[in-house]
């Protein structure tokens, strides 16, 4: 099992409407959990961290299982400049190196 | 402000040739690591350090090499490159600590093997 799993994807959907991604982790030891944004042809940059009670950014809502090992990010009202990768990160079990996991595409259209 | 400055940004390279992609970061950070990134395969981490002297591999090591002699300094070496080692490469830096998980990348390396 990869150590970061992530839906797939593409999400296509229409300005104003709520997605979500889940991905799954195989260290059940992780401590620290990340959402990272990527848009094309340019290096990722992290939009926020994941707690372990949840938490909140304006639109974007990012929450933590421990017992099903995953995570998950909504996304509700999207924009139009939502349109990017969201890649799932996890520190490595030495807790030296940040994994990736494959990244959903989002598209949103008007 | 420069962060993370990576060299060469395009490089083409036959079968065989040897190369050295350069990685420097002025942020004092103690880790440092080098991903590629393939269509549909996110990040896949190479190789990483947690200090100058101390590098360790990642997930897709094989093929490169690396060396921390300084903390600002961490270079990527194919020693003879393949086609599958067409990909853009992107080093990272981040602050010790297993909650600081904020990396600062440089622009990319975008390579092409002949």
């Amino acid at each position: 099992r990869k150590e970061v799993e992530q839906d797939p994807g593409p999400f296509n959907v229409p300005e104003g409407a709520t997605v979500a991604f889940n991905c799954t982790y195989s260290n059940s030891a992780s401590q620290s959990f990340f959402w990272y944004r990527q848009d094309c042809r340019k290096e990722p940059k992290l939009l926020m961290s994941v707690y372990s009670s949840g938490n909140e950014d304006g639109r974007f809502t990012a929450q933590l299982n421990r017992a099903s090992q995953y995570i998950s990010l909504l996304i509700r009202d999207s924009k139009l400049s939502d349109s990017a990768t969201y890649l799932c990160v996890v520190f490595n079990q030495a807790g030296t190196a940040l994994i990736f996991g494959k990244g959903t595409t989002l598209s949103v259209s008007s | 402000n420069a962060g993370v400055t990576q060299t060469p940004k395009f490089q083409v390279l036959k079968t065989g040739q040897s190369m050295t992609l350069q990685c420097a970061q002025d942020m004092n950070h103690e880790y440092m690591s080098w991903y590629r990134q393939d269509p549909g395969m996110g990040l896949r981490l190479i190789h990483y350090s947690v200090g100058a002297g101390i590098t360790d591999q990642g997930e897709v090591p094989n093929g490169y090499n690396v060396s921390r002699s300084t903390t600002e300094d961490f270079p990527l070496r194919l020693l003879s490159a393949a086609p599958s080692q067409t990909s853009v490469y992107f080093c990272a830096s981040n602050r010790q600590g297993r909650n600081t998980g904020e990396l600062f990348f440089g622009e990319g390396s975008r390579l092409t093997v002949l």
